[in-house]
């Protein structure tokens, strides 16, 4: 029972590299939300899918590219790395929208 | 947009006493669902509790319990007899109505770190 995966668990990248975090739950889940925290911020959305084919932007998007070719994957990827991108990124997942979402254990970036 | 808002950065409880972890929201909604999650040192982002809007009672899950005043929008968290375990960070969440496009969007307080004392 895997529940959300997200890898790696940890990523140092230089400025400018792009890279793409992964995440994948096996709950037949049809919402999957990315969020970044930062210290003092709380959890902030930057994309979200209601379903495969579908996403759309949250509140912090920009940097960021989401796609959703199947109902298992939601990958999140910097196009290009910058330090303000250092965050730790998590991955969450819900079957319906009035269900509780599971989050993943998160994915710590370090930009230098 | 929906704002949550934390007002208790940090609270400390001697163990086995009750403390009660602040919430407010500000939303135009009538129909919505509100959530508290732990954080521990391990990072992982565990449900403690959900409240449906539409619903007075108050949700309680073993030694967790909300206030939650909607017309004060309000939704604060009670833990009874607080044991070691329950230090952890503590984030307050909206949800939007299912019927609304934003319906899959969390919208996070800032959190409170709850400190447990012997």
């Amino acid at each position: 029972n895997a529940g959300v995966t997200q890898t790696p668990k940890f990523q140092v990248l230089k400025t400018g590299q792009s890279m793409t975090l992964q995440c994948a739950q096996d709950m037949n889940h049809e919402y999957m939300s990315w969020y970044r925290q930062d210290p003092g911020m709380g959890l902030r959305l930057i994309h979200y899918s209601v379903g495969a084919g579908i996403t759309d932007q949250g509140e912090v998007p920009n940097g960021y590219n989401v796609s959703r070719s199947t109902t298992e994957d939601f990958p999140l990827r910097l196009l290009s790395a910058a330090p303000s991108q250092t965050s730790v990124y998590f991955c969450a997942s819900s079957f319906a929208s009035n269900q509780p979402q599971h989050f993943g254990d998160g994915t710590r970036l370090s930009i230098l | 947009a929906q704002t949550v808002t934390q007002s208790q950065p940090e609270m400390s409880v001697q163990e086995a006493e009750t403390v009660t972890l602040s919430c407010t929201y500000d939303t135009s909604e009538s129909d919505y669902y509100l959530f508290w999650y732990k954080q521990p040192p391990s990072r992982q982002m565990i449900l403690v509790i959900r409240q449906e809007a539409y619903k007075q009672q108050n949700a309680t899950e073993n030694r967790f319990s909300v206030n939650f005043q909607k017309a004060a929008k309000s939704f604060s968290l009670k833990i009874s007899d607080s044991q070691l375990g329950d230090a952890a960070m503590y984030f307050c969440a909206y949800r939007s109505p299912p019927y609304t496009g934003t319906a899959s969007k969390l919208t996070f307080g800032t959190g409170t770190r709850l400190q447990v004392t012997l």
